[in-house]
């Protein structure tokens, strides 16, 4: 149980369009999603949480209107990078966690290069 | 603010000696402690976790981690590395919020070498 799916997996776009990576929880409903963004050989930074159905909490120093997060359901929330650019590459991981669980369950990660 | 700290980017051991990945907190409530472990292009996996019950916390894959109040510390060991035990080791922290969906704070990881 508690299995978090990511898609894609990796992607590369050129730099000034927009890619979307999917985040689902498929085995249960999710009223918290995290995303976060990981350079090389670094931690993870969070990026933005985003609870179901309401706008996301976005951290000090990220670009709201750059990553566009949509949390439209109970099992799917989206991370739009817009007109991306080349520093935007990295390894983006998403998390979720249901009510009243104090854990978060992670996906795969998606890798972004931007070209 | 919450923090984590772990002394050592890169631990080397030799297979089948024991595995000791050190990790402080800070917190100003009792916190909930995680390790989780990531293998390359990959996510996290949770090791273990601490929150309140036993002290001494069991994870998988033979881990175990020990919550010192004293020494605000939370330590990852375990008896006999295992060449598949190579990967990065990450402490995290967050708060003793009730509902869920709290944040953690991650510390900047600690690469796990397995040497035979």
């Amino acid at each position: 149980g508690a299995v978090v799916s990511q898609h894609p997996s990796w992607v590369i776009c050129k730099s000034g369009t927009s890619v979307k990576i999917e985040c689902r929880s498929l085995d249960f409903q999710a009223t918290t999603m995290f995303w976060y963004r990981q350079f090389p050989k670094q931690s993870l930074m969070l990026m933005a949480t985003s609870n179901e159905g309401s706008k996301a909490t976005y951290e000090q120093g990220v670009e709201k209107d750059k990553f566009l997060i949509n949390h439209a359901s109970l099992t799917l929330s989206t991370l739009t990078v817009t007109s991306a650019h080349p520093e935007d590459s990295s390894f983006y991981i998403c998390s979720a966690t249901p009510y009243s669980v104090n854990e978060q369950y992670f996906g795969p990660g998606t890798r972004l290069t931007v070209t | 603010a919450q923090s984590v700290t772990q002394l050592g980017s890169h631990v080397s051991v030799s297979e089948g000696a024991l595995v000791l990945l050190r990790c402080n907190y800070s917190s100003s409530v009792p916190p909930y402690l995680f390790w989780y472990v990531q293998y390359p292009n990959q996510g996290l996996q949770l090791l273990l976790k601490y929150t309140s019950a036993a002290t001494l916390v069991k994870g998988i894959n033979g881990f175990e981690a020990e919550f010192k109040k004293s020494e605000t510390s939370f330590h990852l060991t375990k008896p006999s590395a295992h060449m598949s035990d190579a990967a990065e080791y990450f402490c995290a922290v967050s708060d003793r919020i009730t509902g869920g969906g709290n944040k953690l704070t991650f510390g900047t990881g600690t690469q796990l070498k397995v040497e035979l």
